[in-house]
């Protein structure tokens, strides 16, 4: 079955420290992932994708993923968090031809000042 | 700019009232999808459409109706909402190749 695991509903991390938000997949084809972010009241902002290639790749807003295909795994970094980044985050997978992305349940972000 | 819109942004209503949420998008995009969103549960897809005219259940389609008569608009309809259609709706639309969606900034439904 199709699925994105992101095992932790909620994380806090301390201003200035750094962050790693897990996501698993489970998918038959060769995967498209992504990460978006969400924002309080606000709709879901493409953070990065990886089709193929160099399995580090480089975002928005100073967030990087690495694509583990022998861990089914594309994690979420960011080296030093800022209090804007507060939100919600989504993992996601897709393909090419496929009518939908499958978006994991996500992971909450809250900052300690 | 680029973007997916919708309106309204909130909506409250009562039980079997018939309403449309209407999403429209500026970028000649082929697909278009509504996706509901709740606590938990993430973003599950109700309904899609790869072009004019072609529409296609999602995971979870009941209770929902959508048409594409038009490239840019894909409305979403609710014949007759119920308590548990309380929700957060987005539209996305995407271009070719399945390269990232691009979101609205979603309607928030009551269902009283």
């Amino acid at each position: 079955a199709q699925s994105v695991t992101q095992p932790d509903i909620h994380i806090t991390v301390s201003e200035g420290a750094s962050l790693e938000l897990r996501c698993n997949y489970s998918y038959g084809a060769t995967p498209y992932l992504f990460w978006y972010v969400q924002s309080p009241g606000q709709g879901l902002q493409l953070l990065l994708k990886y089709f193929s290639g160099d399995t580090l790749v480089q975002g928005i807003k100073g967030f990087e993923a690495e694509f583990k295909r022998s861990q089914s795994s594309f994690n979420l970094r960011k080296p030093s968090v800022h209090w804007s980044d507060a939100a919600e985050y989504f993992c996601a997978v897709g393909a090419p031809s496929a009518s939908k992305i499958i978006f994991g349940s996500g992971t909450r972000l809250s900052i300690r000042p | 700019e680029a973007q997916v819109t919708q309106n309204p942004r909130y909506l409250i209503t009562v039980t079997g009232k018939k309403l449309t949420v209407t999403c429209s998008q500026n970028m000649n995009h082929e697909y278009m999808s509504w996706y509901r969103q709740d606590p938990g549960l993430g973003l599950r897809q109700i309904y899609y459409s790869m072009n004019v005219e072609v529409t296609d259940k999602g995971d979870v389609p009941e209770g929902y109706k959508v048409s594409r008569k038009e490239k840019r608009n894909f409305p979403l309809i609710l014949e007759s909402p119920s308590p548990n259609q309380t929700s957060l709706y987005f539209c996305a639309s995407r271009g070719p190749n399945n390269y990232g969606y691009t979101f609205g900034s979603g309607t928030r439904l009551t269902v009283v």
